[in-house]
C-alpha cells in the first residue's frame, strides 16, 4: 500500500537529549513537510523540503534539524535547544508544489 | 506566523444540519485547501481550490474563494455523526514556492 509512515507513534525525550522522528513515503513525493501541532491548536510549519538534498525553514524551524538525503525520507531530529518540544508533530508529501498533501498518522512526542 | 485563520474556533449542530467555516489569509495564494482530522490523527484532504475558481463542489461539501477578500468558507450540508472533526484551511503561498501555511482550524461536533 502507498503512503507515509512514521514512528515511532509515541517518543519520550529525556532533558538535554537529541531525538529523531523518522518519515518514510513510498509515493514517489518530491515535496515533503514537517508540522508541529499543539493541544487545540492548528499546524504550524517547521521545515519542508521540495527536492532531494535542499530544504527550507518553516516558521518555527528553531530548535530542530532535517535532511533529504534520500526521496522517500524526511526525518526530522528535534534537539536539546528545542525547550517545549512536547506537540503531535506530523510529516506530509505531496507529489509537487499546487497539489494536496498526504499526511501521515503523527508522533506525539513529551518530555520525561 | 499562521497564513489563515478559521472563524469560528467551534461549532456544535445537530444531524442534519448544515455546518459553514470561514478562513481568512494575509497573502496572494496559488490555491486554497481545506482538511480534516479526526482526534488524534493526521489530516485528510478534502478540497483544494485554484485562485481563479470562485466556488468547488464535491460531495456534501462547497467551498468558496474570494480572493479580493482574501478568504474563503466551507459548507457541509446535511451534516452526519461522522462529520465530528476539526477542519483547517491551507494556503500555497504566490511568494514562498511551496511553502503551505495552516490555520487554526474550526472544531465542528455534530450530535445526533
Amino acid at each position: 500500500d502507498g503512503g507515509i509512515t512514521q514512528s515511532p507513534k509515541y517518543l519520550f525525550r529525556k532533558e538535554g537529549q537529541n531525538v529523531t522522528l523518522s518519515c518514510e513515503q513510498n509515493l514517489n513525493h518530491d515535496a515533503m513537510y514537517w508540522y508541529r501541532q499543539d493541544p487545540g491548536q492548528g499546524l504550524r510549519l517547521i521545515y519542508y523540503s521540495q527536492i532531494v538534498n535542499d530544504f527550507q525553514k518553516g516558521d518555527i524551524a528553531e530548535g530542530y534539524s532535517v535532511s533529504r538525503e534520500k526521496k522517500e525520507s524526511f526525518p526530522l531530529t528535534v534537539t536539546s535547544a528545542q525547550k517545549n518540544p512536547t506537540a503531535f508533530y506530523l510529516c506530509a508529501s505531496r507529489g509537487t508544489v499546487g497539489e494536496k498533501l498526504f499526511f501521515g498518522s503523527g508522533t506525539q512526542l513529551s518530555v520525561l | 506566523s499562521q497564513q489563515g485563520e478559521e472563524d469560528p474556533q467551534a461549532l456544535s449542530i445537530q444531524e442534519g444540519e448544515n455546518a459553514t467555516m470561514n478562513c481568512s489569509y494575509k497573502t496572494s495564494i496559488n490555491n486554497l485547501q481545506w482538511y480534516r482530522q479526526n482526534s488524534g490523527r493526521g489530516l485528510v484532504h478534502l478540497i483544494l481550490i485554484r485562485s481563479n475558481e470562485r466556488e468547488k463542489h464535491s460531495g456534501r461539501l462547497r467551498v468558496t474563494l474570494d480572493t479580493s477578500k482574501k478568504s474563503s468558507s466551507l459548507l457541509i450540508t446535511a451534516s452526519r455523526a461522522a462529520d465530528t472533526a476539526s477542519y483547517f484551511c491551507a494556503t500555497d503561498e504566490y511568494d514562498s514556492w511551496g511553502k503551505l501555511q495552516f490555520g487554526a482550524g474550526t472544531q465542528v461536533v455534530v450530535t445526533p
